[in-house]
C-alpha cells in the first residue's frame, strides 16, 4: 500500500491565487513527521515546511502552511499568494519513529503559476 | 549551515564504464547518508543508506554489486555506476541524516547529479 498519496498530478492556479496541494498518508507509527519539499527543474530538493504527529498546531513558513488533520491522515500543504517563481515539482515526504530514518516520498504534483 | 556538495551535477558516459558520484558534507559529521533515484517526471525512490564505516543497507530490488556505495568517513559518501547502461541514465540524489535540532528538522540534500548513458 502506498505510504504516502498525492492524487494531483498537476496543478494550474492564477497568479496571487492561493493553491491547496494534497497529500494523505498512511502509517501505523505513533510518531512521524510529515514533510513538504519544493523541486525545481534545476532539481534540487527544497524543504518547505515539517509537522510532527503530536504537535499541536498546524506549521507554517511564510506563505506555507500545513493543514493537518491527523484522524482523516491528511497533511496538505496551502500556499498563499502565489508567484510565478512557485512553478515547480512539490513532494509530501513522511518520517516514521521506527523508519530508520528514511523518508518515503509521495509521487509529486506540478504546480505551474499561470501569469 | 548543513550543506552537502554533490560531484558532479550532470555526467554524460559510455556503456559499459563507471561513473562515481561523491557527496560531501560541508561543515557537519554525515552520519547516515541516504541515495535517491529519480525517472523524469517521478518521485524519489530510495536506493540504499549507507552508515559511516558500515555497508550500506539496500532497499529491494537494487542491485549492491551493480550500485556501489561508500561511506568510509563522517564527511564523504560515494556512489558508484558499474558497468552503466543507458536504462541506468537517471537522476541521483544524496541526502544526509541531521540531528533534528539542526537545519531543516533532520535531513540535507546534495544538488543531484543527472547521469546519461550513451
Amino acid at each position: 500500500a502506498q505510504k504516502i498519496t498525492q492524487t494531483q498530478p498537476g496543478m494550474f492556479v492564477q497568479e496571487k491565487e492561493a493553491v491547496t496541494l494534497d497529500c494523505t498518508y498512511d502509517t501505523s507509527d505513533p510518531s512521524y513527521g510529515l514533510f513538504w519539499y519544493k523541486q525545481p527543474s534545476s532539481g534540487e530538493m527544497i524543504f518547505l515546511i515539517y509537522q510532527g504527529s503530536y504537535d499541536q498546531q498546524n506549521a507554517t513558513e511564510g506563505r506555507y502552511s500545513l493543514n493537518f488533520q491527523k484522524a482523516r491522515k491528511s497533511a496538505n500543504l496551502v500556499i498563499s499568494a502565489s508567484q510565478l517563481g512557485d512553478s515547480a515539482m512539490y513532494f509530501c515526504a513522511m518520517r516514521e519513529e521506527f523508519g530508520n530514518e528514511k523518508l518515503t516520498f509521495g509521487t509529486g504534483t506540478r504546480l505551474t503559476i499561470i501569469p | 549551515g548543513a550543506v552537502v556538495s554533490q560531484h558532479p551535477s550532470r555526467v554524460i558516459c559510455k556503456s559499459g564504464t563507471s561513473v562515481k558520484i561523491e557527496c560531501r558534507s560541508l561543515d557537519f559529521q554525515a552520519t547516515t547518508m541516504f541515495w535517491y533515484r529519480q525517472f523524469p517526471k517521478q518521485s524519489l525512490m530510495l536506493m540504499a543508506t549507507s552508515n559511516e564505516g558500515s555497508k550500506a543497507t539496500y532497499e529491494q530490488g537494487v542491485e549492491k554489486d551493480k550500485f556501489l556505495i561508500n561511506h568510509a568517513s563522517l564527511t564523504l559518501s560515494t556512489l558508484t555506476v558499474t558497468s552503466a547502461h543507458p536504462e541506468d541514465s537517471s537522476f541521483y540524489i544524496c541526502s544526509a541524516s541531521l540531528e533534528r535540532g539542526r537545519a531543516n528538522y533532520g535531513y540535507t540534500f546534495g544538488s543531484g547529479t543527472r547521469l546519461t548513458v550513451v
